[in-house]
């Protein structure tokens, strides 16, 4: 079945890098995306991977899978307080009619920036 | 800004009550999704329209049902409404046949009192 699971928390300094982790059970996902919410806004696509990645970059951004462990992490270098958000994971799989598919969200990760 | 658009914004009804959502995709998409965000539950999936027709159906109670017009743009209706309905409702859309995400609308704010 599908369970996406993250840590609740993260907090890290300005300046320094943050890792957000994310597992995930379903092994016929296709795609794993970053979502990121600010407070009272919706979901902004961040960055996604092909399940036959192992890792994009972005700019600050670098996405790592291990498919082998359905681990994925999200690193964001040289935090900033406007990374401050509710960091989501979620992974898809292409419908069997051939359309894009629903996803399902992990839990978020609260990250937490300080000066 | 995703290109998404929901109304209302907000929207605070009573229990037992029927309200209609609104949401129109980006210029070109032509898959529109549902989400209900709660904090108890999270963000779970409800149900998603492709050119008209419905393709998938998640966690969507039988009050609720969604609809896609012939200009794209979705409807989500709730009614009978109760408590535990009050959650944010998000729309998102994406190209259909392409994997490249799905864009977020700013969401329904419902509270039922």
């Amino acid at each position: 079945g599908e369970d996406v699971e993250q840590s609740l928390f993260l907090s890290v300094r300005e300046g320094d890098s943050s890792v957000i982790n994310c597992t995930y059970t379903d092994s016929s996902s296709t795609y794993l995306y970053w979502y990121k919410q600010e407070p009272g806004a919706g979901l902004q696509l961040l960055t996604y991977i092909f399940s036959n990645m192992d890792m994009k970059q972005d700019q600050r951004l670098t996405v790592l899978l291990n498919k082998k462990d359905k681990h994925l992490s999200l690193r964001i270098a040289d935090t900033q307080t406007g990374d401050s958000a509710i960091y989501f994971c979620a992974e898809s799989m292409r419908g069997n009619t051939g359309t894009a598919s629903k996803l399902t969200f992990g839990t978020g990760t609260r990250l937490q920036v300080t000066l | 800004d995703s290109g998404v658009t929901q109304t209302p914004k907000h929207l605070i009804t009573a229990t037992g009550q029927r309200v209609t959502l609104r949401c129109s995709p980006r210029s070109g998409d032509l898959s529109v999704y549902w989400y209900q965000q709660s904090l108890d539950q999270g963000l779970q999936f409800l149900i998603q329209y492709y050119n008209g027709e419905e393709r998938a159906k998640g966690n969507i109670l039988e009050r609720f049902s969604a609809q896609q017009f012939p200009d794209l743009h979705s409807e989500l209706n709730l009614s009978s409404l109760e408590l535990g309905d009050s959650a944010l409702y998000f729309c998102a859309s994406s190209a259909g046949t392409r994997e490249n995400g799905q864009f977020f609308g700013p969401g329904t704010r419902l509270t039922v009192l």
